[in-house]
């Protein structure tokens, strides 16, 4: 049972474009939503996060935006650069009496060609 | 400010036999969660540990348990070894436990069991 999917493996954009990377879940009851941005032989950076009441959060060139209703949230990077490649990882939070568990999807490999 | 570390960073392992790693928060961080990171399956939570506590729990069997000590590191044992044991299990710290506390990622741990 997949609570969080990221439907693709892979996406390649051009250097100064936007990267839109996409994530849908499935558990109405996640509340918290994040980004991470992982490079081979590193653990997971966290990037950005958004909470289950906003819509939209924005840190520099990430934008984070979530649709509740259709269960989708999307990273977008504007513009891209050459050391955004990596893999990235939608997350989502369930708090369960207190305590955190993170859902992860599988992960999108983003390739920025110069 | 020391990240997360985790040692070893590799190990090969046989079938049946067990396997400890190691984990050592961020300095003031008393939450320790663990995860483990295969290629179909992508990040899977195991565990989180705050204040020496069990807070959360996996789908994961038995052979897979962890521990908290006095400091907050953490520990992993995995017993009688599978060959589909063999991942990236990755460790996370927060200041705390609960939805939206920032977890920060150590590198890993790369088991391979043959």
């Amino acid at each position: 049972d997949q609570q969080v999917k990221q439907n693709s493996p892979s996406l390649s954009v051009q250097e100064g474009r936007i990267s839109i990377l996409n994530c849908d879940y499935t558990n109405s009851m996640f509340d918290y939503f994040l980004w991470y941005k992982k490079y081979p032989a590193e653990g997971p950076t966290f990037l950005i996060s958004i909470s289950s009441i906003k819509d939209k959060n924005e840190d520099g060139r990430f934008t984070v935006f979530l649709n509740k209703s259709a269960k989708h949230l999307s990273l977008h990077i504007v513009p891209s650069q050459p050391g955004d490649s990596a893999v990235y990882f939608c997350a989502a939070s369930l708090g369960i009496q207190g305590a955190q568990k993170l859902v992860f999807g599988q992960g999108t490999r983003l390739t920025i060609n110069p | 400010k020391a990240g997360v570390t985790q040692t070893p960073r590799y190990l090969i392992k046989t079938r049946g036999q067990q396997v400890t790693l190691s984990c050592s928060p961020i300095s003031g961080h008393r939450s320790v969660s663990w995860y483990q990171q295969t290629p179909g399956q992508g990040l899977q939570f195991l565990f989180e540990y705050f204040s020496e506590t069990q807070r959360n729990k996996g789908n994961f069997p038995g052979r897979f348990s962890g521990r908290q000590f006095s400091n907050s590191r953490s520990e992993m044992n995995v017993s009688t070894l599978e060959l589909g044991d063999s991942a990236l299990y990755l460790c996370a710290s927060s200041l705390a436990s609960g939805a939206g506390n920032e977890q920060f990622f150590g590198p890993g741990t790369r088991l391979t069991v043959l």
